[in-house]
């Protein structure tokens, strides 16, 4: 099993350039999102889908846009990138039983991102 | 806002020696926690977990204590190892444990 792969590891973006970060998972989970972490801080929400067609925002979304519409696949994508946006992206995805526990989340690699 | 803290950024112990990660939550409300690892340059794991209407929770070398009481939760590792080096999330859930809020992490390093 792959688990979850992201896609691209490392990216360097000129400030205003849009780019894709990908999110693949083979598990069959609902429940997918999107963190990013900073030096010296914890993972962050930026948005997250209960399954496909349905995304909603988490702690931090300004700047980002997602959609599901595979169960597989949630994109992250920048717009128009800003220096602040630097940073290492993590999506994870976990089994959702709709009102119960849906346990851990599985990480992928992450996707590192400069914007200069 | 809701979010859970940090009690110590690093934390250096003897090989062979028990380890205890703290970690602090200020939402009430949270009934699940989990504890991640996460090595240099890889993706969080799962150590273990814990819901809130349990006080302790044991693993293979890991115990996750949980005080509602004072809103505090901790990693106990037994008999820490090299491959133990690595930084320790506590994580929180406000709902269903699918939005997890995470503290800034803890840094283990295991001194041979």
């Amino acid at each position: 099993n792959a688990g979850v792969t992201q896609t691209p590891k490392f990216q360097v973006l000129k400030t205003g350039q849009s780019m894709t970060l990908q999110c693949a998972q083979d598990m069959n989970h609902e429940y997918m999102s999107w963190y990013r972490q900073d030096p010296g801080m914890g993972l962050r929400l930026i948005h997250y889908s209960v399954g496909a067609g349905i995304t909603d925002q988490g702690e931090v979304p300004n700047g980002y846009n997602v959609s599901r519409s595979t169960t597989e696949d949630f994109p992250l994508r920048l717009l128009s990138a800003a220096p602040s946006q630097t940073s290492v992206y993590f999506c994870a995805s976990s089994y959702s039983k709709g009102t119960g526990y849906t346990g851990e989340l599985f990480f992928g690699e992450g996707s590192r991102l400069t914007v200069l | 806002g809701e979010s859970v803290g940090l009690h110590l950024p690093t934390l250096s112990v003897q090989e062979g020696d028990n380890s205890i990660i703290n970690c602090a939550y200020s939402n009430s409300a949270s009934d699940y926690f989990i504890w991640y690892k996460q090595e240099s340059g890889k993706g969080p794991q799962f150590i273990i977990d814990i819901r809130s209407n349990m006080d302790k929770r044991q693993g293979q070398r890991v115990t996750v204590l949980l005080n509602k009481t004072v809103k505090h939760l901790s990693l106990q590792i037994a008999a820490t190892q090299p491959g133990d080096s690595a930084v320790y999330f506590c994580a929180e859930s406000l709902g269903y444990g699918q939005n997890f809020v995470f503290g800034p992490g803890t840094r283990l390093s295991v001194l041979p």
